[in-house]
């Protein structure tokens, strides 16, 4: 059982280039979600998804896109990476409708611009 | 959305038992609180959660409040894998299963 699985672990992009973080999970869960977290800081909700075909904005969406075509995969898409950026992305899911239900989290994606 | 507070810092000695206060005092009636804690370079693990009354489970207990404005995650034995950063999260409004975190509690243990 993989539960949240995310690539790559490490990415060094250039100002301006754009790319895509990659996140699956095979726990069949509705929500999923992207993360940020800065050094020393909590998480800030990107993007979440609560179901296929659905997406919202979370605290700071700007500079970031993602599509949920299947119940399986979310991907980040940087649009134009800039050097505020640079954090590590964390991928989650959860199964929908419980909210006494828990969150699994991936290993984590640690990004940097320069 | 739920907002929570907790102290920056907490320093334990191991296999002493450890209270992790946290502050959520816009809590609604159907949020349930969540313990989420963060070993160092991993993401996120589920600890706890609950609605009103006490819980137990094989990594630790959370004591509620009667006016669910304020939690007590508590370790019973800590030890040097417990070091982390101990996360009181709040959820998002409506049932979508947001997570909203704050800046959470750094606990060390002490050999």
């Amino acid at each position: 059982n993989a539960g949240v699985t995310q690539t790559p672990k490490f990415q060094v992009l250039k100002t301006g280039q754009s790319m895509t973080l990659q996140c699956a999970q095979d726990m069949n869960h509705e929500y999923m979600s992207w993360y940020r977290q800065d050094p020393g800081m909590g998480l800030r909700l990107i993007h979440y998804s609560v179901g296929a075909g659905i997406t919202d904005q979370g605290e700071v969406p700007n500079g970031y896109n993602v599509s949920r075509s299947t119940t399986e995969d979310f991907p980040l898409r940087l649009l134009s990476a800039a050097p505020s950026q640079t954090s590590v992305y964390f991928c989650a899911s959860s199964s929908l409708g419980r909210l006494n239900t828990e969150a699994f989290f991936g290993q984590g994606t640690r990004l940097t611009v320069v | 959305d739920a907002k929570t507070t907790q102290p920056n810092s907490m320093e334990s000695n191991e296999e002493e038992p450890v209270h992790l206060p946290c502050n959520h005092s816009t809590i609604s009636g159907t949020d349930y609180i969540h313990w989420y804690r963060q070993l160092p370079s991993q993401g996120p693990e589920y600890v706890i959660h609950g609605l009103t009354s006490n819980v137990n489970n094989r990594m630790a207990s959370l004591a509620i409040a009667e006016d669910r404005k304020s939690s007590t995650l508590i370790l019973h034995r800590a030890t040097l894998r417990d070091a982390a950063v101990y996360y009181c999260v709040g959820h998002g409004s409506s049932n979508t299963g947001k997570l909203i975190f704050g800046q959470g509690t750094t606990l060390q243990v002490k050999p």
